[in-house]
């Protein structure tokens, strides 16, 4: 089945430490999205991707990087500069109007 | 970005229409009209677009006013699969009709259906 995929689905890391977090897609879109969601919240966007080695911040990149080496994969790095880590990561792509979203990873902080 | 105000709340019986508001008072002429709306622990879920005509599809109508600086979003017989968190937002297609635009979400809407 076509769709994105995102793993884990629960992360636990201890404070200091950075954490990658994976997105693939197998739907062909040139463009890829990193979401954060705190509770009771919208989603606010961290990275985007319009395509291959190319990347742009969004509104609330400070303290996560990312990379985009294949059109399939956007892993998003959780850097130890992060003061709030803690949250509801959600990985999306698009073609043209419709972006479609993983399922998320929760990532907690001990 | 441009913004969109939507109520926190409300609340729908089972098989009944749910008209959900939406104000964007600042919505340019690249802007189009988007809903999604996201269940409990998932990730949003694209249901409608538009913008200038009203829109029908498989989950919903989209009706947008005239002046573009309102629109609604029709469920035209809720149910509780329906309950969820719907968001109005503005997409910028930008000058050379990009179709990269970026998804600023807002809180939302949270519906309730009642059984």
């Amino acid at each position: 089945d076509g769709g994105i995929t995102q793993s884990p689905k629960y992360l636990f890391r201890k404070e200091g430490q950075n954490v990658t977090l994976s997105c693939e897609q197998n739907l062909n879109h040139d463009a890829m999205y990193w979401y954060r969601q705190d509770p009771g919240q919208g989603l606010r966007l961290i990275y985007y991707s319009q395509i291959v080695n190319d990347f742009q911040k969004g509104d609330i990149a400070e303290g996560y990087s990312v990379s985009r080496e294949k059109k399939e994969s956007f892993p998003l790095t959780v850097t130890s500069a992060q003061k709030n880590p803690t949250a509801f990561y959600l990985c999306a792509s698009s073609m043209r109007n419709e972006q479609f979203f993983g399922p998320g990873t929760r990532l907690t902080v001990l | 970005d441009a913004k969109t105000t939507q109520p926190n709340s409300m609340e729908s019986n089972e098989e009944e229409p749910v008209h959900l508001p939406c104000n964007h008072s600042t919505i340019s002429g690249t802007d189009y009209i988007h809903w999604y709306r996201q269940l409990p622990s998932q990730g949003p879920e694209y249901v409608i677009h538009g913008l200038t005509s009203n829109v029908n599809n498989r989950m919903a109508s989209l009706a947008i006013a005239e002046d573009r600086k309102s629109s609604t979003l029709i469920l035209h017989r809720a149910t509780l699969r329906d309950a969820a968190v719907y968001y109005c937002i503005l997409r910028d297609t930008g000058a050379g009709g990009t179709s990269y635009g970026k998804l600023t979400f807002g809180q939302g809407t949270i519906l309730t259906v009642h059984p």
